[in-house]
Parts: C-alpha cells; structure tokens; sequence
C-alpha cells in the first residue's frame, strides 16, 4: 500500500475521444509523475509536475496534457485518443522533483482502453 | 536517447533455483532503481543504488551497480514462488526529473 490511489481502474474509449485520468498523492508530495505502461513493456515517462507546474516533458505530444492541484491530486489528459494510447497510466508521486535518490511512489494504475 | 535493454526478457524457473537479471545501456546514470511489478499494482520500489560498484543485499537479492554506472544486475537465491512478477530497472541523471525505464523481466518462480 503505497498510499497513491487512482482512478478508474478500467476505462474503454473509443478513437477520437478524450479522457480525464486521476491520481491521488501521498499527502505532502509535491511531486507527481506520469507514465504510460503499453504491455509487455517498461513504463515510459510523460511528463512530471511540481508545486502545480510542468516541471519536465517526455516524448509525449501536446493531446496528452497535464494538472495538479494544491490538494496533492493530479489529472492526467488526452484528446483525440489514437488506439495506440491503449496501455496502463501510472502516476507516480515522491516529495521531490530531480533528486536522483528520491523514492517515487506509484499508484496501481489505469488501463485504458481504445477501440 | 538513453535506453536501458534488460535480459533475460523472460525467465521460469524452478523453486529453489538461482538467477540473474541484468539491465545495461550505454549511457551513464547517476542512480538506478530496481523495482518489482505484480499484475494490478504499480511498481514498487526495491533498492536504489548510486555509487559505481556499490553493492545491496534485501534478504534474498543482491543489487549490483556496474563500476562505470552503466549497467546493473539482480540476483536472486533460492527464488520462491512470491518472487514471481516483473522486475524493472529505471535509471536517472543527477539535477533532472526523468527516470528511464528497462524493457523489463517477467519472473515466474514453479512450485
């Protein structure tokens, strides 16, 4: 239990559709990072938020668009969803940003779902 | 482009049994991380390591970081069924926010 909660769990959409995901933080983590898991594969880093500014950018493009909220929840955005976006998102939080020993917390994930 | 190649890609194995994992690049990393993943859950961090030739034991794991920080491996003894998931190494370079992540490798320990 790592304290991050997300939501939903599960979630069909269907080509050209957007999607809002959620996260929860560990209470007093600044921090929150996103990934996206296709299957089989390694998580790939999105995108990282600190104090509620994009604080870094993977090589995701601009549909996939980011918040975070004084509350420690964070929300992660896609438009125009492609059947590639299929995969499980997992958001990530840790109390600070670019340190290399930090300890990233991760949630149990969404997976979405794009027919 | 920094990558991480992790091999074996899969592994199953007897109970009992020895095994190593091993995740390199040729990039160098400032720390990497070893995580463990099992389905439903997201990973879980199991040992950092940041010194080049540093090695970590937890219990049944030994961490090795490569002398020049470009590689690492995972050893596990006498594996047991609840070592059964997908482990994940994730590098990083000092002052940045970006952990790259392995390709991964699905561990399936038989009873």
């Amino acid at each position: 239990e790592t304290g991050v909660t997300q939501s939903p769990t599960h979630l069909i959409k269907t080509r050209g559709q957007q999607v809002t995901l959620r996260c929860s933080s560990q209470s007093g983590h600044n921090t929150v990072s996103w990934y996206q898991q296709a299957l089989g594969q390694g998580p790939q880093f999105i995108f990282q938020y600190y104090r509620e500014e994009e604080n870094g950018r993977g090589n995701f493009p601009p549909r996939f668009s980011g918040l975070q909220f004084p509350n420690y929840s964070s929300e992660l955005n896609v438009n125009a969803l492609e059947l590639d976006d299929s995969a499980l998102y997992l958001c990530a939080s840790s109390l600070l940003a670019g340190a290399s020993q930090e300890t990233q917390y991760f949630g149990p994930g969404t997976r979405l779902l794009v027919l | 482009t920094q990558l991480l190649e992790q091999s074996p890609q899969f592994l199953s194995i007897q109970e009992g049994e020895n095994l190593t994992v091993y995740c390199n690049s040729s990039s160098v990393f400032s720390s990497l991380q070893w995580y463990r993943q099992e389905p439903g859950e997201g990973p879980v961090l199991l040992v950092t390591v940041v010194t080049g030739g540093e090695v970590k034991k937890l219990k049944r794991l030994t961490f090795q970081f490569g002398d020049a920080r470009k590689d690492s491996s995972l050893h596990i003894t006498a594996a047991q069924p609840g070592d059964t998931g997908l482990y994940l190494c994730a590098g990083t370079t000092s002052g940045t926010y970006k952990y790259i992540f392995g390709t991964g490798t699905r561990l399936k320990v038989l009873a």
